[in-house]
This record gives C-alpha cells, structure tokens and sequence, in this order.
C-alpha cells in the first residue's frame, strides 16, 4: 500500500538558516505531492503542490522538490523565522495513472526555529 | 470571512451516545472531506462529497455517517461513541475532484469518557 514517511524527530535550527524536510514515499510515484503546514489546535493550510513532472517549485521563501528517482520530496524554508515553526505535513495524491485516488497524508515533522 | 466552519470545536461525552459535528465551507468548492487526526497525528481521510455524492468512503465503522444536504454543507453523525473515537476531526474542501489545495476548517475535539 502507498505510504508517505516524514521524519518523526522534530527539526531544530537557529533563525536565519535554511530548513530542509523529508518526504519520502513507497510504491509508484503519485501524481502530485502537496505540503500543508499545521499550527498547534488549528487545522492544516496548504502551502504548496509540485507535480511528478515538475522537479521543482518556489513560493517566496518555500521550495519544493520531486525526485521520483529517490521516491523523495524536499521541503525549503530559507532565511527562517522563529515565525516558521510549525508541523509542516506532506501528503500524496493521485495513483500514477491519471486517476484521483485518495490522499494519503505523513505523520508531519515539527520544525522549531530558535532566535 | 471564515472559509470552512466547523461546530462544535470541543465536544466532550460519553461512550455509548451520539453525537453530530456540522461543516460549512463558504468557498464555493464542489468537494467536501472529513479526516481523523488520531493522537499520533497522523491524517486519515474518512469520506468525501463532490457536489452532494459520496465518492470516498474509507473503511470506517458504519456508525460514522456523513450527511450532505447541500454542496456548501457536510455534517458528520456518529453512533453509539467508543473511546477509540476521541481525536480531532477535520472538514476540508476543495475545487472540482482532484483533492488538490484542501481548504481546512479548526477541527472538532472529540472526547469520549
């Protein structure tokens, strides 16, 4: 079955650097991967989509990447801000073949940046 | 202007009674979802509605059931609560079919004692 695997382990940087998440995924590639940020009590809000055949994407200070040889997506934040922390979610979609499928989320990795 | 609503956001009761949470979502989307967020956090699609039709309907128990009276509104009615049932749950929407840039509301925190 299609999972999506986040690193559990909660991300610590200092203000200023970039952070960089992992989104690892089995099987096929999905026909897109999405990132949603959540704040704690609040629900997720969706920050950015990258198709499978878009290597990567930018919005502002976010950046994502699709390696469909590495089954892996990479989530930017450069110039963080103490603002950034958050448990920022990936999630799969699609089922390769043009079909919608369901989306399957990550466990979500928290990332706290210090001042 | 709140996009997707939800009442209650807490709800606390006990195991055996039944309960409804409500969503609406003023965005104009075809598409409605409901999600379980367990302790883990982990985020489970549970249905969805496209303009009225279920068209995701995941192995949840049948005393979970979705009620869409209009594309703007999707209400969860749950039967007979077991403690497994405590978690946070999430009505999302979306534009047309492909579940691309959900819209999510805050969550109703459900409790069961």
């Amino acid at each position: 079955s299609q999972k999506i695997e986040q690193n559990s382990e909660a991300l610590n940087i200092q203000e200023g650097k970039t952070a960089t998440l992992t989104c690892n995924y089995t099987n096929y590639s999905p026909a897109y991967l999405q990132w949603y940020r959540q704040d704690p009590g609040r629900g997720p809000v969706f920050l950015l989509l990258i198709r499978e055949n878009e290597k990567e994407k930018r919005k502002e200070r976010l950046k994502v990447t699709f390696d469909t040889t590495l089954k892996q997506s990479l989530f930017h934040i450069t110039a963080s801000q103490p603002a950034d922390s958050a448990t920022y979610l990936c999630s799969r979609g699609g089922d390769g073949s043009g079909n919608t499928g369901k989306l399957i989320f990550g466990q979500g990795t928290t990332l706290q940046v210090k001042p | 202007d709140t996009a997707v609503s939800q009442t209650p956001k807490y709800l606390v009761t006990q195991m055996g009674n039944d309960k409804s949470i409500k969503c609406e979502q003023n965005l104009g989307h075809d598409t409605m979802y409901w999600y379980k967020q367990d302790s883990k956090k982990f985020l489970k699609i549970m249905f969805s509605y496209n303009n009225k039709e279920l068209i995701i309907n995941e192995t949840v128990p049948n005393r979970f059931s979705p009620k869409s009276p209009d594309k703007a509104h999707l209400n969860l009615h749950i039967n007979s609560l077991e403690l497994g049932d405590s978690a946070v749950y999430f009505c999302a929407s979306s534009q047309g079919q492909t579940q691309e840039t959900q819209y999510f509301g805050p969550g109703t925190r459900l409790l069961v004692l």
